[in-house]
């Protein structure tokens, strides 16, 4: 079945440092996907998506390609702050039956030190 | 708009009790979700509905949860025994019908069971 998969955190940074989290799809077809990000004691937010192969999400600073070749959609930016700290989750959005739901890697955590 | 809105964002119970959670959705959104996270299981989808009606209950654990979702404006999640295990926090998210509609998720209710 569809899944994602996130590299493992927590990833530990100093400000201004460059960011990368890995992400990797299985699905049949060419779903949507998406960043979600979760601020601590909030809610999952949509960070930013794209809706098919090469296609480039941003949004804040970060960025993420669709790439259809790898099943990737690595998440990046040139300088983090200690604001991103947060819980980033990769996910895709599965069409079935006339209904869709998003199916969700397992979130890495980014901590960032001033 | 106000976003989703859930409450309690916090409760704390004792083991048999029933708990009910609550969630108002984003006006003319049409599905809504229910998710639960914790440390060892991460995010994990109990149930959803389209247009008031559930689609797919496949993530709920066990008889002793049920989700209802009288109108388009509100929808409740019940645990009934409540026990130790079900602490986790509990978010509702809503969204609006299309391929690739962006999920807009609460702030979660942070469940304790004693």
């Amino acid at each position: 079945g569809d899944s994602v998969t996130q590299m493992e955190g927590p990833v530990t940074l100093s400000e201004e440092a460059c960011l990368t989290i890995n992400c990797t799809y299985t699905a049949t077809g060419y779903p949507s996907l998406f960043w979600y990000v979760q601020y601590p004691g909030e809610g999952l937010q949509l960070l930013l998506k794209a809706t098919k192969a090469d296609d480039k999400g941003s949004n804040k600073g970060f960025e993420a390609t669709y790439r259809k070749e790898t099943t990737s959609f690595h998440l990046e930016k040139g300088s983090v702050q200690v604001s991103d700290s947060a819980v980033y989750f990769c996910a895709l959005i599965r069409f079935s039956g006339g209904y869709n739901k998003l199916i969700f890697g397992a979130g890495t955590r980014l901590a960032v030190h001033p | 708009d106000a976003g989703v809105i859930q409450s309690p964002r916090h409760e704390v119970t004792e083991m048999g009790q029933e708990v009910t959670l609550r969630c108002k959705p984003i006006s003319g959104h049409d599905y809504l979700f229910w998710y639960r996270q914790t440390m060892m299981r991460g995010l994990e989808l109990l149930i959803y509905f389209n247009n008031n009606v559930p689609i797919d209950d496949s993530g709920m654990p066990e008889d002793r949860f049920s989700a209802k979702m009288p109108n388009a404006s509100f929808s409740t999640l019940k645990i009934q025994p409540s026990e130790p295990r079900d602490s986790a926090v509990y978010f509702c998210a809503s969204s609006s019908t299309g391929l690739d509609e962006t999920q807009y998720f609460g702030p979660g209710t942070r469940l304790l069971v004693l």
